[in-house]
């Protein structure tokens, strides 16, 4: 079994500011974990992923994640926030079971920025 | 390159009423998934496709829901008949194969907004 818990529905930063999304996981094999954006009225779209290599991951748009495996944990940060930043954004993890991988998603965390 | 299409991208109809949407992927995937999100949750899965097979559709409610993926390419998802509880956005994805899934390589459609009233 796997799942992911995103410890905060709502964030709120001032541009400019830093951004931290909490994501902690539980899952029965070694993981795959991802992060995707979704923006109003948008389809979802893949910001990172952790894959079993470097265990700091960069993505699009400035953000990355560390892989903490001790702390079963994979926050998302962004050094300074922007505007356009403004979107729900989903924990994703991913393990195999006998094969039929598929991906469990966490409740989302609503990132807004504050002028 | 053309994105995942869905269509349509809104639906209101009153339970009981049949609805159906459809998906075409990214040239070239031959996974197809089918997402249902309910409002303030995340998507969770109802079908997965390997080209025309459907490979998983453990969480799919057959009584009332059915898909099909005829030669591998769209797909449509069907609700007959509806009900209130099933409002929500269906989404379609698509990856290049099953090895897509554990990379999370995965490509979403804008969603197909239900509504039952």
């Amino acid at each position: 079994a796997q799942s992911v818990t995103q410890l905060d529905s709502h964030v709120s930063v001032s541009e400019g500011t830093p951004v931290l999304l909490r994501c902690n996981y539980s899952s029965s094999y070694s993981p795959s974990l991802f992060w995707y954006v979704q923006h109003p009225n948008k389809g979802l779209q893949l910001l990172l992923k952790y894959t079993s290599a470097a265990t700091l991951v960069k993505g699009i748009n400035g953000f990355e994640a560390e892989f903490k495996k001790s702390e079963t944990s994979f926050h998302l940060t962004k050094p300074s926030a922007h505007m356009s930043d403004a979107a729900e954004y989903f924990c994703v993890v991913s393990g195999a079971n006998f094969g039929n991988e598929k991906l469990t998603f966490g409740t989302g965390t609503r990132l807004t920025i504050i002028p | 390159e053309a994105g995942v299409v869905q269509s349509p991208r809104y639906k209101i109809i009153e339970k009981k009423q049949p609805v159906a949407f459809w998906c075409n992927p990214i040239s070239g995937h031959n996974t197809l998934y089918w997402y249902r999100q309910n409002l303030g949750q995340g998507p969770e899965l109802l079908i997965r496709y390997e080209n025309e097979e459907a490979v998983d559709d453990s969480q799919l409610p057959k009584d009332r829901f059915s898909a099909e993926r005829l030669k591998g390419v769209d797909s449509t998802l069907k609700i007959q008949p509806a009900e209130l509880g099933d409002s929500a956005v269906y989404l379609c994805a698509s990856s290049l194969g099953l090895r897509g899934a554990r990379d999370g390589e995965l490509f979403f459609g804008e969603g197909s907004r239900l509504t039952v009233l």
